[in-house]
């Protein structure tokens, strides 16, 4: 199966939020709502943000939230701070016991 | 606490297979399905496969993949053959948790060069 599609990057400013699209298709994000956000600094290993679409695992700050519309997930990083600045990888469930990630979106805080 | 710590890095040549180990502590070994994900330089993660352990039912996205697991040592294994250049990346081991896509746990990652 294809990657799903992330945009490249994103950028806002302390405090603003910032939403990143994840497009896959009628057979990943469009059929099942098992969607997941994963954060990644620069040399470090990916952390879980959200599952299923909107959870967030214990310890993971309210300021990031998911969301899912037809075959389109997003990542909404509220208040941002400089600290999260990093990679942002989303990875829908794909049937048949197999998973697709995105293409990865580099955050940027201005 | 759950840990996975991964084998070192590998240099390979074009053809040839490697085998990297994810050594599991913290939690019943038998109860969670371990993922196996890498990512090449500058891209992003790419999902190959994941194995529920003792019973070794895998679920796999690419054929050149083999994953087993060993009871006795708690460790989950990933063999990647008929290398190429392309298959140069950093491979991660990454527990789930249960429900789907939430991978809490992950390894520290191994690298893994091809180069002839």
């Amino acid at each position: 199966q294809s990657a799903l599609t992330q945009p490249a990057s994103v950028s806002g400013s302390p405090g603003q939020s910032i939403t990143i699209s994840c497009t896959g298709v009628s057979s990943d994000i469009g059929r099942y709502d098992h969607v997941s956000w994963f954060q990644q600094r620069p040399g470090g290993a990916p952390k879980l943000l959200i599952y299923e679409v909107t959870k967030r695992p214990s310890g993971v700050s309210n300021r990031f939230s998911g969301s899912k519309s037809d075959t389109t997930a997003s990542l909404t990083i509220s208040g941002l701070q400089s600290e999260d600045e990093a990679d942002y990888h989303c990875c829908s469930y794909a049937g048949s016991g197999t998973y697709v990630f995105g293409t990865g979106t580099w955050v940027t805080v201005l | 606490q759950v840990q996975l710590v991964q084998s070192g890095a590998e240099v390979k040549k074009p053809g040839a297979s490697v085998k990297i180990s994810c050594k599991t502590s913290g939690y019943i070994f038998t109860n969670f399905w371990m993922h196996w994900v890498r990512q090449a330089p500058g891209q992003g993660l790419e999902w190959l496969g994941q194995i529920r352990p003792t019973t070794d039912f895998t679920q796999r996205f690419r054929g050149r993949v083999t994953m087993t697991s060993d009871m006795s040592t708690t460790t989950v294994y990933m063999e990647l053959s008929g290398l190429t250049s392309e298959d140069t990346a950093v491979y991660y081991c990454a527990r789930d948790g249960g429900q789907y896509g939430d991978s809490e746990h992950w390894g520290q990652g191994t690298l893994v060069s091809v180069s002839s």
